[in-house]
């Protein structure tokens, strides 16, 4: 079946560092893709959002960027904090196409870990 | 503030006692979902409710019902837990659907033995 991944289960960083979270799909219908943010003991936070209009949108530190060609979706985060360590997921919406079946798809999530 | 409440936080149960755990938002959204989280195999939807009276199946239903009868609510529950779910839940929310951020509630950790 259709599903999300990721190509790094673990990513560490020096504090100060750009890091990079990479997520493939597969669902070439899918169109709207979502970043989220899992801390210890919490729920999933929203990071940033992007339509598949577009390949490129800024949020604040971050940014994800959108090829449709090869079915890739990363994030990136610039200056890493401490802070930012937590499980990082992707995911897509596979209720595309103009209707809002609400169907999120989530990738397994990458360990982000970030050394002072 | 708007959020999304899940209770309890943490709940252990034994198999076949049934049991519900609530769900409530407060921005009015008409979706709303269910995911189970487990480890490697991420967040995975078990119900979702487009509105009101409306609700469907989403990755993994068996053994869990819900209800959607007023706006704000969306409880989970199991008429008959067995061990096969202990996990992390959590409820969601968002606006219209898959194409708006989902708002997740804070986790119910539920242990069945």
């Amino acid at each position: 079946g259709e599903s999300v991944g990721l190509h790094l289960p673990t990513l560490s960083v020096q504090e100060g560092d750009n890091s990079i979270i990479n997520c493939a799909y597969s669902n070439s219908a899918s169109d709207y893709f979502i970043w989220y943010k899992q801390e210890s003991g919490k729920g999933p936070q929203f990071i940033i959002d992007i339509r598949s209009n577009m390949d490129k949108r800024q949020g604040q530190r971050v940014t994800v960027l959108l090829n449709k060609t090869v079915k890739h979706l990363s994030l990136q985060i610039a200056a890493t904090q401490p802070g930012d360590s937590a499980v990082y997921f992707c995911a897509e919406n596979i209720g595309a196409g103009g209707t809002s079946y609400g169907k999120l798809t989530f990738g397994q999530g990458t360990i982000l870990t970030v050394h002072p | 503030e708007a959020q999304v409440t899940q209770n309890p936080r943490y709940l252990i149960t034994v198999t076949g006692k049934k049991l519900t755990v609530t769900c409530s938002q407060n921005m009015n959204h008409e979706y709303m979902s269910w995911y189970r989280q487990d480890p490697g195999l991420g967040l995975r939807q078990i119900y979702y409710s487009m509105n009101v009276e409306v609700t469907d199946k989403g990755d993994v239903p068996e053994g869990y019902k819900v209800s959607r009868k007023e706006k704000r609510n969306f409880p989970l529950i199991l008429e008959s837990p067995s061990p096969n779910q202990t996990s992390l839940y959590f409820c969601a929310s968002s606006f219209n659907g898959g194409d708006t951020e989902a708002f997740f509630g804070q986790g119910t950790r539920l242990t069945v033995v």
